[in-house]
């Protein structure tokens, strides 16, 4: 089956750095690539909306200058974190679609600790 | 009204028990729907995937589509402890693929 691969799983980074997140499509072309964001018992709220080699929608509220997202190829997606505060910390997860198939395959989450 | 109306629970029921999962959405277009389990601190796992109304059945699992009122179930047969997780239903309609996600409803399955 369809495997997305995210990394880093975990990470920690002072208060004022950048942290970059990959997600990477395994064994398929992911046309499109979605970013999620999920606090503790709630649920994915959507970020933006990548496509290949296009610049990435941005969902109302999302600060597209604080988080930067490339989809450089069909295989993977980046979201930067830009001069994290303690506010960003929580749980981020990428999804990937494969043009054949409406089903999307979601990574495995990043979770963000920003101190 | 939220797009995707999802009891959050939590439910908790005995080993073996049928399970009921229900959600409502609001936004006609939709007309895919799914249902993804999440454990604890990973992403989403897709479990069921269908398209309109009707009924869709994998292993233990049926899916089930009622557009003219708006209503996705999903039903576990003979649930079991590994099964404690939280279920998440999703609608997606239209050209930007976009999915909506439920709340979701935290199920636990007691041995």
């Amino acid at each position: 089956g369809a495997v997305v691969s995210q990394h880093p799983s975990w990470v920690i980074c002072k208060s004022g750095t950048s942290v970059k997140i990959e997600c990477r499509s395994l064994d398929f072309q992911a046309t499109t690539m979605f970013w999620y964001r999920q606090f503790p018992k709630q649920s994915l709220m959507l970020m933006a909306t990548s496509n290949e080699g296009s610049k990435a929608t941005y969902e109302q509220g999302v600060e597209k200058d604080k988080f930067l997202i490339n989809h450089a190829s069909l295989t993977l997606s980046t979201l930067t974190v830009t001069s994290a505060h303690p506010e960003d910390s929580s749980f981020y997860i990428c999804s990937a679609r494969e043009s054949s198939f409406y089903g999307y395959t979601f990574g495995s989450g990043t979770r963000l600790t920003v101190v | 009204q939220k797009e995707v109306e999802q009891d959050p629970g939590p439910l908790s029921v005995p080993e073996g028990a049928i399970v009921s999962l229900n959600c409502t959405y609001s936004n006609s277009a939709f007309q895919y729907f799914m249902w993804y389990r999440q454990y604890s601190r990973k992403g989403p796992e897709l479990l069921m995937y269908t398209y309109s109304s009707g009924n869709k059945e994998d292993g233990r699992f049926t899916a089930q589509v009622d557009k003219s009122s708006k209503y996705i179930s999903l039903f576990i047969r003979d649930s079991q402890p590994s099964d404690s997780a939280t279920y998440l239903c999703a609608g997606s309609g239209g050209s930007n693929y976009k999915l909506t996600f439920g709340k979701g409803t935290l199920l636990t399955v007691n041995p």
